[in-house]
């Protein structure tokens, strides 16, 4: 089993659609949690972190739940600029040293 | 401007040729790391380092090392280099000091190993 998982997708949703994802870890003592973003054959970007409060930017809002290990990433109003790979990130530890990707989830949003 | 460099950003090579993927960043981070990417496997950690001379191994590093003699190169060395490691290598940076820790990646660097 994967230690961070999520929904490959594709994601197909039309313009103004909302959106959600789920990532679930399986290690307990991970800390710190991201979301990045990946454009086709491009470095992935920080999109937002993710904070047991939860978290909102804009469209955007990220949620954690350590009780059943899985964030989640609600996009609102999607925007045909918002399709892209979806990269779901968990540290293990409270340095920045051992850092785990999701396979990522891509979502395409069509006219 | 901030960045994570890296060069070359495509390479062909073949089976047991050495070869070094430099990566340089400009933004005085401590913290740097190499992934490679692989399709329905997404990003793994290679090696990370924490600062100058210190460096560990993360989940895949058979293969590869690395060094840290500046603080702003982190080279990624594959001394033999296999089939098995044609991938998309990406290098990343951060300042290691600031909870939760973004990181700053590089443009990607395409290896094949005929």
């Amino acid at each position: 089993r994967k230690e961070v998982e999520q929904d490959p997708g594709p994601f197909n949703v039309p313009e103004g659609a909302t959106v959600a994802f789920n990532c679930t870890y399986s290690n307990s003592a991970s800390q710190s949690f991201f979301w990045y973003r990946q454009d086709c054959r491009k470095e992935p970007k920080l999109l937002m972190s993710v904070y047991s409060s939860g978290n909102e930017d804009g469209r955007f809002t990220a949620q954690l739940n350590r009780a059943s290990q899985y964030i989640s990433l609600l996009i609102r109003d999607s925007k045909l600029s918002d399709s892209a790979t979806y990269l779901c990130v968990v540290s293990r530890y409270s340095s920045a040293s051992k850092i785990i990707f999701g396979s990522g989830t891509r979502l395409s949003i069509r006219p | 401007e901030a960045q994570v460099t890296q060069n070359p950003r495509y390479l062909i090579t073949v089976t047991g040729k050495k070869l070094t993927v430099t990566c340089s960043q400009n933004m005085n981070h401590e913290y740097m790391s190499w992934y490679r990417q692989d399709p329905g496997l997404g990003l793994r950690q290679i090696y990370y380092s924490m600062n100058v001379e210190v460096t560990d191994k993360g989940d895949v590093p058979e293969g590869y090392k690395v060094s840290r003699k500046e603080k702003r190169n982190f080279p990624l060395i594959l001394e033999s280099p296999s089939p098995n490691q044609t991938s998309l290598y990406f290098c990343a940076s951060s300042s290691g000091q600031k909870v939760p820790y973004e990181q700053y990646f590089g443009p990607g660097t395409r290896l094949t190993v005929t």
